[in-house]
């Protein structure tokens, strides 16, 4: 059985500060993929990245970052410098490679930026 | 370029009443999925689908049915409809592989008295 966990419910910041989301993951399969969604206030499901269990490459994108470590099955998300408009649900999801694409979401990290 | 449409955006119910939830998409993509939201549990997969005229359960499949008569469309039944199935329902699509992401529609919020 698949199971992401993120066990921060909320996390609240002032604009500018670092915000790190954490998410951790259980399968036993050698090869499955992560992927991160933004979901903001409006509702709908943003697709932000994806990592290969293969490809243990850290990944920087404009204020993202994400750190994918498989020796403690984790792959947190960074949000440098935050903006109000990083506020927004962040979930993170599990999809193993014979799944037929099918994803395990965690329950999700609410992040609230204040000005 | 509307990608994952679904129809309606919003419901209301009463318990017992029957309804049809519709999701379409426009990139040719195999798989399509129906998942449900609630508040502090993620998206949990309700049914799926790997191809026209496949359906299969999800993790949560009891009270709906779902048919996948044609490649762009994905259709969520609720027969007889519960309180416990107020939510946020959301459609999604993928291309024929594990490693690819999923597109979604905005969700319909439907709400069962």
């Amino acid at each position: 059985a698949q199971k992401v966990t993120q066990a921060q419910t909320e996390i609240s910041v002032v604009e500018k500060e670092d915000v790190t989301l954490d998410c951790v993951y259980e399968t036993r399969d050698t090869t499955y993929y992560l992927f991160w969604y933004k979901q903001p206030p409006s509702g709908e499901l943003v697709f932000l990245i994806r990592r290969n269990s293969f490809d243990e490459q850290n990944e920087i994108s404009g204020r993202y970052s994400w750190n994918f470590q498989k020796s403690t099955s984790s792959f947190n998300f960074t949000i440098t410098a935050s903006q109000v408009v990083d506020s927004a649900v962040y979930f993170c999801a599990l999809s193993e490679a014979d799944s037929w694409g099918k994803f395990q979401f965690g329950a999700g990290t609410q992040v609230v930026v204040t000005p | 370029n509307a990608g994952v449409t679904q129809t309606p955006k919003f419901r209301v119910l009463k318990t017992g009443q029957s309804m049809t939830l519709l999701c379409a998409q426009d990139m040719n993509h195999e798989y399509m999925y129906w998942y449900r939201q609630d508040p502090g549990m993620g998206l949990r997969l309700i049914h799926y689908s790997v191809g026209e005229g496949t359906t299969a359960k999800g993790e949560v499949p009891d009270g709906y049915n779902v048919s996948r008569l044609k490649k762009q469309n994905f259709l969520l039944g609720l027969e007889s409809a519960a309180p416990s199935q107020t939510s946020v329902y959301f459609c999604a699509s993928s291309p024929e592989y594990s490693n690819q992401p999923q597109h979604f529609g905005d969700g319909t919020r439907l709400s069962i008295l």
